[in-house]
């Protein structure tokens, strides 16, 4: 079974600039996560789609950070524009079920680093 | 806020003995409970999970959970050097949904 793939993995940009991650979940998975880490610090939930629905962005700055899922498959994180505090693993995630009994497995990253 | 709270550690070890990770939880209808570990680059990686009072077993590693003092544990036996990583707590508050909020990690140093 392939896991979570996220791309880009590294990625540079000016503050000001506009950056996109992708996410493609394991295959059947209906909840998808993204998680934002600083380093030193535990993830942090941005943004949690079951299928195509958003069930919490309660701490996704809406001024700046965007997500979708369409179709409950893959999905696009966007922010526009950049601050320099945005620098951080954006981590995505993806797990079975809705309910809370399923674990949640984690893709590779992307490295965000903004100048 | 719901919170999970570690202490950042690092806790140190030699290779061989018990590492004893600890985690409390704010929520008190939380419901089910996950360790992560991640290396330095990397990202987590599910170890145990428990959802239930008491304790798991699964290998070398050992959850347990007090439901009642709101606090997760994970020990680790026979520790080796490539146990040494963050090890994070999540737990899935009661919110209907399959949400986890994370602690910060705890670092464990296994000394050869």
């Amino acid at each position: 079974e392939a896991g979570v793939a996220q791309s880009p993995r590294y990625k540079i940009i000016e503050k000001r600039q506009s950056v996109a991650f992708w996410c493609n979940p394991i295959s059947g998975h209906a909840t998808l996560y993204w998680y934002q880490q600083i380093l030193g610090q535990g993830p942090k939930l941005l943004i949690q789609f079951q299928n195509n629905g958003v069930v919490d962005d309660s701490q996704l700055p809406k001024d700046r950070f965007s997500a979708e899922r369409l179709k409950g498959v893959d999905s696009t994180l966007k922010i526009q524009p950049a601050k320099l505090e945005d620098s951080a693993v954006y981590l995505c995630a993806s797990s079975r079920s809705t309910h809370g009994n399923t674990e949640a497995f984690f893709g590779q990253g992307t490295r965000l680093t903004v100048v | 806020q719901k919170e999970v709270e570690q202490n950042s550690g690092p806790l140190s070890v030699p290779e061989g003995a018990i590492a004893s990770l600890n985690c409390t939880y704010s929520d008190r209808g939380s419901q089910s409970f996950f360790w992560y570990r991640q290396y330095s680059g990397k990202s987590p990686e599910l170890i145990m999970f428990i959802y239930s009072n008491g304790d798991k077993e699964d290998g070398r590693f050992t959850a347990q959970l007090n439901k009642a003092s709101q606090y997760v544990s994970l020990l680790i036996r026979d520790s080796q050097p490539s146990d040494s990583a963050t090890y994070l707590c999540a737990v899935n508050p009661n919110s209907g949904y399959s949400t986890l909020t994370f602690g910060k990690g705890t670092m464990l140093l296994v000394s050869p």
